[in-house]
């Protein structure tokens, strides 16, 4: 099974702020990672497909980069309804999600 | 446009089964795969299995297997997860998923979950 680790698990920002968050592979899942945005009760909400591909109606603000074994996703100029719980999930051999990013808007 | 509508929270007792059910609109059903993703109350996701609507195909995480059936019936859109012998530890919501591999004329060996169900409440207790 592949493992998908996220760092940091929780992180704190202001408005306007630049955040990066991480997900790591334990082994190569090409470019087949996606990232989901979820608020609290509340499914979870694509953000990003294919490692980078922005899913249509998610702002401009939100970026996906990485290939292999190693991702990011950064959301710059944060707004306060960025505050949420951000998953990474491969699907390139069965499927697994990282353990999730709680971000916090100060 | 694409909606995925699951069935209301559910009671159950340890040792009992429970059945949620995905009504699917918006898209032809046998168009795409379903998943079944559980979050345990304060946890991360954990995807559980998928169905191919068109085939009746399944798949679970083997954590599952012998535990939770999959099934479809294309006259109503809908999609079934049932999980037997449940355990304290089963409590979660449960979410249906559609999978999409394809987007703006692209089409791509694997895929994403998109979108998904509202979740449905699964409270185990004696």
């Amino acid at each position: 099974d592949i493992q998908m680790t996220q760092s940091p698990s929780s992180l704190s920002a202001s408005v306007g702020d630049t955040v990066t968050i991480t997900c790591r592979a334990s082994q190569s899942v090409s470019t087949y990672l996606n990232w989901y945005q979820q608020k609290p009760g509340e499914a979870p909400k694509l953000l990003i497909y294919i490692a980078s591909i922005l899913q249509t109606g998610v702002p401009s603000r939100f970026s996906g980069s990485g290939s292999r074994t190693d991702f990011t996703l950064t959301i710059s100029n944060l707004h306060p309804e960025d505050s949420a719980t951000y998953y990474c999930q491969q699907t390139y051999t069965s499927f697994s999600f990282g353990q999730g990013t709680k971000l916090e808007i100060k | 446009q694409v909606q995925l509508v699951q069935s209301g929270a559910e009671v159950k007792r340890p040792g009992a089964s429970v059945k949620v059910s995905c009504k699917t609109s918006g898209y032809t059903f046998a168009g795409h795969y379903i998943h079944w993703v559980r979050q345990a109350p304060g946890q991360g996701l954990e995807w559980m299995g998928w169905i191919d609507p068109k085939s009746g195909d399944t798949d679970s995480a083997q954590k599952f297997q012998g535990r939770v059936t999959l099934t479809s019936d294309s006259s109503i859109n809908t999609v079934y997860m049932e999980l037997s012998g449940l355990r304290s530890d089963d409590a979660a919501v449960y979410y249906c998923a559609r999978a999409e591999d394809c987007s703006g004329g692209s089409c791509y060996s694997y895929g994403w979950f998109d979108p998904w169900g509202q979740g449905t409440q699964v409270t185990v207790s004696s």
